[in-house]
């Protein structure tokens, strides 16, 4: 059975650092792509960016490049999330996800349950 | 870059009524359009992919339909746990992006 679980909810102040994680299990890791999605309170679905396993190939939404960093460690079939710097407008639901196939057309039947993070002073 | 213009972006609707939900591609994206719902706090749920193709495990009460720009999302009897958020969702690899419609949120009239 294929999971997507993520680590906890964060509460940071502005300006810290912080990387939340998504743990795959129950499929092969390095072959299929993993998303990242963002949801403000109240909003809809955003997407920030793509990285495949196998070779750390990574695809930034344009609205996300420079703000984040994904990355992945393969031996802990783990993909991250990670900001330098929070600001009060990170706050909200990330979300990971696989896709069905790796041409990513079919959509995502698979995702993490979400980490809410919270930035505030 | 494609854009998803989905509509309407919240629908009132009885239990047993028939609902629709409408998703148009700004270019010709053949048929590579999916359908998510989301309840909230949850995680979405795929249940459409390929426009018309049925999630497994997915109510048969769920159906999609259209090519190139347009789309329909229809569920034909509505049910209490219906209620949600739905998205439609499109992927282009020049550039790479996953693009989401707006969302339609759904509610019991």
């Amino acid at each position: 059975e294929v999971q997507l679980v993520q680590s906890g909810a964060e509460v940071k102040k502005p300006g810290e650092s912080l990387k939340i994680s998504c743990k795959a299990s129950g499929y092969s890791f390095s072959s299929y792509w993993i998303a990242w999605v963002r949801q403000m309170p109240g909003q809809g679905l955003e997407w920030m960016g793509l990285i495949y396993p196998a070779d750390s190939d990574t695809k930034y939404s344009p609205s996300f490049e420079g703000q984040v960093t994904i990355s992945v460690d393969k031996s802990l079939r783990t993909a991250y999330l990670q900001w330098s710097s929070l600001k009060a407008s990170d706050t909200a639901m990330y979300f990971c996800a696989r896709p069905r196939l790796n041409d990513l057309l079919t959509g995502c039947p698979f995702w993490g349950q979400g980490t809410l993070v919270t930035v505030s002073s | 870059d494609i854009q998803m213009t989905q509509s309407p972006s919240s629908l009132s609707a009885s239990v047993g009524d028939r609902v629709t939900i409408t998703c148009q591609a700004s270019q010709d994206i053949s048929n590579y359009l999916n359908w998510y719902q989301q309840k909230p706090g949850k995680a979405p749920k795929l249940l459409i992919y390929d426009a018309f193709n049925l999630e497994t495990g997915v109510p048969s009460r769920f159906s999609g339909s259209g090519s190139g720009t347009d789309f329909t999302f229809t569920i034909s009897s509505l049910q209490p746990e219906d209620i949600a958020t739905y998205y439609c969702q499109h992927y282009d690899n020049l550039p790479p992006m996953y693009t989401f419609g707006q969302g339609t949120k759904l509610e019991i009239k």
